[in-house]
């Protein structure tokens, strides 16, 4: 069964260091969206991708990078962690853009915790 | 800026009784309207989507969309605690993304 991953699942870093968090989706979905989850904010998105070489800044970005060197990985890095950016963090994917597509297929989710 | 705007609960309802949720939104362009439930610790899932202003049913839910009013529900009939969870709406418009709303928090007592 196709499927979308994450990992780590859990992570525990320090203020300043890099951190990755990696996204793996056997869809073959073209668009791969990160999230945030916040309590009192749902989800908001951070980067996303419309296909290989393709990424795009969403409403909460700074701090944060995507690359997309394939259909099936779009990692999110951390350039220096932060305190605030201490949350859940979510891939997804869908395939297509037309209003009448683009169900959002999400990962199991990964838990953040800047110290 | 593109908002969605839910009351977000808790929600209390008895076991078997409806438990209606409530969405609005600011883009009137918006076309497509999606109900994700989320169970604590996991990941959104797709419950329904609607297109067209009117009722779409599915089993016990039922999503009501009011694009004059820029208002979409979600009818839960015959709650059962299993249904408790976190309901996010999201809109989308033709080639652009979701924007989720903050969700709310719905509790079936048994």
């Amino acid at each position: 069964d196709a499927e979308i991953t994450q990992s780590p699942r859990h992570k525990i870093t320090e203020t300043g260091r890099q951190v990755t968090l990696a996204c793996h989706q056997t869809w073959n979905h073209n668009n791969m969206f990160w999230y945030r989850q916040d309590l009192g904010h749902g989800l908001r998105l951070i980067h996303y991708s419309y296909g290989v070489q393709d990424t795009n800044k969403g409403e909460v970005s700074d701090g944060y990078s995507v690359s997309r060197s394939n259909t099936e990985d779009l990692p999110l890095t951390l350039e220096s962690a932060a305190s605030s950016q201490t949350s859940v963090y979510f891939c997804a994917s869908s395939e297509g853009l037309g209003a009448n597509t683009g169900e959002l297929f999400f990962g199991e989710g990964s838990r953040l915790t800047v110290l | 800026q593109k908002e969605v705007e839910q009351n977000s609960g808790p929600l209390s309802v008895p076991e078997g009784a409806i438990a209606s949720l409530n969405c609005t939104y600011s883009d009137r362009g918006s076309q497509s309207f999606f109900w994700y439930r989320q169970y604590s610790g996991k990941s959104p899932e797709l419950i329904m989507f609607i297109y067209s202003n009117g009722d779409k049913e599915d089993g016990r839910f039922t999503a009501q969309l009011n694009k004059a009013s820029q208002y979409v529900s979600l009818l839960i009939r015959d709650s059962q605690p299993s249904d408790s969870a976190t309901y996010l709406c999201a809109v989308k418009n033709y080639g652009q993304n979701f924007v989720f709303g903050p969700g709310t928090r719905l509790s079936v007592l048994p």
